[in-house]
């Protein structure tokens, strides 16, 4: 079945350091792609999406691409803030079968100033 | 325009009671997702609806979980009887299909949680 691996957290940077959060999934066909962020007492909201090889997702400073030959979607910003920390989820969805998410188990992310 | 709407915000409950969480999902949206989130077991599914219809329950924990949804507006997650286990965050997503008949976007939103506690 399907399937999204994220790196373990906690992770915890330096203000204006480099970020990365790595994700590789299973899946059979081609799946899109997702991250999304949850900050602290509040429910998951998406934060950029790819729906085929190759293709950039980008939100506020952060970017993800999609990349088939490797199975991975690595999360990445230049330069991260106090309020970017929060918990990190990659999910995929299938384009055929079953049309519910799968989620990776999150990884949580806290900036220091 | 409103995002997902859940009620109640906060439940504290004694063991043995019934418990009904309930969600508005966005309007004109074909699909609702129900999730449990614990620190031990994470983000799970529950189960999902697609136009009201329920597609996929594999989540649902055992028969004390029931998931209704009478209609496009409105849905509702049940626990009779509560245990301490149950203690969790309860997340309510929806979404809308790509295009007409077609498949879900997978671009979810989130309401803000029902956090039960049982005791």
């Amino acid at each position: 079945g399907d399937s999204v691996t994220q790196m373990e957290g906690p992770v915890t940077l330096s203000e204006e350091a480099f970020l990365t959060i790595n994700c590789t999934y299973t899946a059979t066909g081609y799946p899109s792609l997702f991250w999304y962020v949850q900050y602290p007492g509040e429910g998951l909201q998406l934060l950029l999406k790819a729906t085929k090889a190759d293709d950039k997702g980008s939100n506020k400073g952060f970017e993800a691409t999609y990349r088939k030959e490797t199975t991975s979607f690595h999360l990445e910003k230049g330069s991260v803030q106090v309020s970017d920390s929060a918990v990190y989820f990659c999910a995929l969805i299938s384009n055929f079968g079953n049309e519910k998410l799968t989620f990776g188990t999150g990884t949580r992310l806290t900036i220091i100033p | 325009d409103a995002g997902v709407i859940q009620s109640p915000r906060h439940e504290v409950t004694e063991m043995g009671q019934e418990v009904t969480l309930r969600c508005k999902p966005i309007s004109g949206h074909d699909y609702l997702f129900w999730y449990r989130q614990t620190m031990m077991r994470g983000l799970e599914l529950l189960i999902y609806f697609n136009n009201n219809v329920p597609i996929d329950d594999s989540g649902m924990p055992e028969d004390r979980f029931s998931a209704k949804m009478p209609n496009a507006s409105f849905s509702t997650l049940k626990i009779q009887p509560s245990e301490p286990r149950d203690s969790a965050v309860y997340f309510c997503a929806s979404s809308r299909r790509v295009v007409a008949g077609g498949r879900n976007t997978g671009e979810l939103f989130f309401g803000e949680g029902s956090r039960l506690t049982v005791l």
